[in-house]
């Protein structure tokens, strides 16, 4: 089982519609949970972080934490055509150093 | 802001050839990493530094070493390149230290496409 799964997508929207991007992770100790935005030929950018249970909103984007189904999601309200990227679930584990885990990603398309 | 910058760009080496990648960070962070990234793989964490001089193992560290005399610099050092290790390689900073949740939030640098031949 990998630590954090993510569906590899595509996930198409239209423009304007809201979309959902799920994570699971395994390591039930797990802290901190981070969501990063790549565009293709760029490196990640940190778009959200949340660390306990319940929603957190930001502008057009909200992430939710469920620790005990283990699972993070980010929503996307409003989709863009700029929001067209891969979208990397992290996760922080409960090991004693402070190492994070990323997903694979998932394939955000939203077509105009 | 934070910036995390990263030597090169581009790079082709030859096979056998010994590689440096640099790593420089502006923002006092304690933690420092390298990641490469492939295609159906993610990220996978090579090796992260927690302090000066201090390092530990990632999740596929063989074939290369990292340094950190200073703070602020973090190299990846690959010992003889070896075409499996054609790859983007992207270094990462964060805060570090105890006792707030935004420790691990990591920053990236533009990362660098390194082809082996």
């Amino acid at each position: 089982q990998k630590e954090v799964e993510q569906n590899s997508g595509p996930l198409s929207v239209p423009e304007g519609a809201i979309a959902s991007l799920n994570c699971t992770y395994s390591d039930r100790g797990s802290q901190s949970f981070f969501w990063y935005r790549q565009y293709s030929g760029k490196s990640p950018e940190l778009i959200m972080s949340i660390y306990s249970n319940g929603d957190k909103e930001d502008g057009r984007f909200t992430a939710q934490l469920n620790k005990a189904s283990q699972y993070v999601s980010l929503l996307i309200r409003d989709s863009q055509p700029s929001d067209s990227a891969t979208y990397l679930c992290a996760v922080k584990g409960s090991g004693g150093y402070q190492k994070v885990t990323f997903g694979t990603g998932t394939k955000l398309q939203v077509i105009p | 802001d934070v910036k995390v910058t990263q030597s090169s760009r581009y790079l082709v080496k030859r096979t056998g050839e010994k590689v440096f990648l640099e790593c420089v960070q502006d923002m006092d962070h304690e933690n420092m990493f390298w990641y490469r990234q492939d295609p159906g793989l993610g990220l996978r964490l090579i090796y992260f530094s927690y302090d000066v001089k201090m390092k530990e193992k990632g999740d596929i560290p063989e074939g290369y070493s990292v340094s950190r005399e200073k703070k602020e610099r973090f190299s990846l050092i690959l010992e003889s390149a070896s075409t499996n290790q054609t790859s983007m390689y992207l270094c990462a900073s964060s805060l570090g230290g105890e006792g707030t949740q935004r420790d691990t939030e990591a920053f990236f640098g533009q990362g660098t496409r390194l082809t082996v031949v």
